[in-house]
């Protein structure tokens, strides 16, 4: 079976720095995805990761140890913006599906 | 906008009602998918369509009944649905084969049972 695990809430300050870790024991591995998801909105794409190091892209970096089976997605500068639920979710390399997180709820107060 | 419209947003039905939800995507993909996802809980794959065949059936009632007569089209006919299926029903689309190719969701269908 598929196992991924993340926090379910986290709060954080405007203009700080939040981590979102990620921990998955799957059956085999094609990648991981973050997806953020507004209330009410579609899930977004915010990142890939297939091989283990660190992917930037402005405001948000996401890290993969495949090692490890762990992942994290850092916000920085947080904006009001970003309060929103983060997805974790890890592709099957035999049939490309997702098995997703139950997601991170996270709340930037001004 | 997403590349993956929904209709309707919202939906409040009744037990013995049949209803359709409706999922187009303007992506040109060659996979669609119906997700379940309720509140604090992983989102749940329903079926899965590569090239308008369903290749994934994950032990669906029958009462869900999908249909793709097309690779841009996706419906999920609903029919004598149970209050435990009040959700929000989401559909994505993917060009698989293509590496790193996300899947693009649309915004959902709030579904209430009454």
């Amino acid at each position: 079976g598929q196992n991924i695990d993340q926090p379910t809430e986290m709060t954080a300050t405007e203009g700080a720095i939040v981590q979102i870790n990620c921990t998955y024991q799957t059956s085999g591995f094609n990648g991981l995805f973050w997806y953020q998801q507004h209330a009410g909105e579609a899930p977004t794409f915010l990142s890939y990761n297939v091989l283990d190091g660190l992917e930037e892209k402005g405001r948000f970096s996401s890290f993969l140890s495949r090692s490890k089976g762990y992942s994290y997605l850092l916000l920085k500068e947080l904006q009001m913006k970003d309060s929103a639920s983060y997805l974790c979710a890890v592709r099957d390399p035999w049939d490309y599906k997702l098995s997703f997180g139950a997601g991170t709820t996270v709340t930037v107060r001004a | 906008e997403t590349g993956v419209t929904q209709t309707p947003r919202h939906l409040v039905m009744g037990m013995t009602n049949k209803k359709s939800l409706k999922c187009e995507q303007h992506l040109g993909h060659n996979a669609m998918y119906w997700y379940k996802q309720s509140a604090k809980k992983p989102l749940e794959l329903m079926f899965v369509y590569n090239f308008k065949e369903q290749t994934e059936n994950n032990s669906v009632p029958s009462r869900f009944s999908p249909e793709c007569p097309n690779s841009s089209h996706l419906f999920l006919h609903l029919h004598t649905l149970q209050p435990e299926d009040s959700a929000l029903y989401l559909c994505a689309s993917q060009e698989q084969g293509e590496g790193n190719q996300p899947q693009h969701f649309g915004d959902g269908t709030r579904l209430s049972i009454l």
